[in-house]
């Protein structure tokens, strides 16, 4: 089992650019989430998704667009980068079965710089 | 508004010593409380979590103690080892809930 895989690993874009990140998980979870990490910031949500076909937005959504294409895939878009996107991004997955509060296993990460 | 509050930002601990982190939560619908260990170039990892109706859980080295009344929570890491060099991140979330509430971060440092 792969877990959490997360595409690219690095990217640098323009100012005004767009682009997607991808996420994966290969241990048929039912939520993924979104998150940015910034120094001294800890890990803020983006967005998340709770099962197939739901999302919903976190704490710091603007800018940002998902897609949940199916049970595994969960990508996060932005449409014209701005400096202030300059972070770390995770993705992470959890099983979340009913009244259960089950471990979340996040992705290697995606280094994201806007110049 | 900050809704988990974590201290100290960053610390450094001799080995062998104890290393402490304290969280303050405002929620009391909060019902469970992880802790996350995320090394250098990686992603945060599960490392122990807790629910409000025991004071005080412990996994080897590391235990959560709780503090209901005082809505707060706190990691102690005994015999510090160079290896637990990471930052660790309190959370709060509500069972029911899907997602979970990240305190900033605690960078800790042991000394060899």
């Amino acid at each position: 089992n792969a877990g959490v895989t997360q595409t690219p690993k690095f990217q640098v874009l323009k100012t005004g650019q767009s682009m997607t990140l991808q996420c994966a998980q290969d241990m048929n979870h039912n939520s993924m989430y979104w998150y940015r990490q910034d120094p001294g910031m800890g890990l803020r949500l983006i967005y998340y998704s709770a099962s197939e076909g739901t999302t919903d937005k976190g704490e710091v959504p603007n800018g940002y667009n998902v897609s949940r294409l199916n049970k595994r895939e969960f990508s996060l878009r932005l449409e014209s980068a701005a400096p202030s996107q300059t972070s770390v991004y995770f993705c992470a997955s959890s099983e979340n079965r009913a009244g259960v509060r089950d471990e979340q296993f996040f992705g290697p990460g995606t280094r994201l710089t806007v110049l | 508004q900050q809704q988990v509050k974590q201290s100290p930002q960053s610390l450094i601990v001799q080995k062998g010593g104890i290393s402490i982190i304290n969280c303050a939560y405002e929620n009391t619908a909060f019902d469970y409380f992880p802790w996350y260990q995320q090394f250098p170039g990686k992603g945060p990892a599960l490392l122990i979590a807790i629910r409000p109706d025991v004071s005080e859980k412990k996994e080897g080295r590391f235990t959560i103690s709780f503090n209901k009344s005082a809505k707060q929570f706190s990691l102690h890491i005994m015999d510090s080892q160079p290896g637990d060099s990471a930052t660790y991140f309190c959370a709060a979330g509500i069972i029911r809930d899907d997602k979970i509430i990240f305190g900033k971060g605690t960078r800790l440092h042991i000394l060899p």
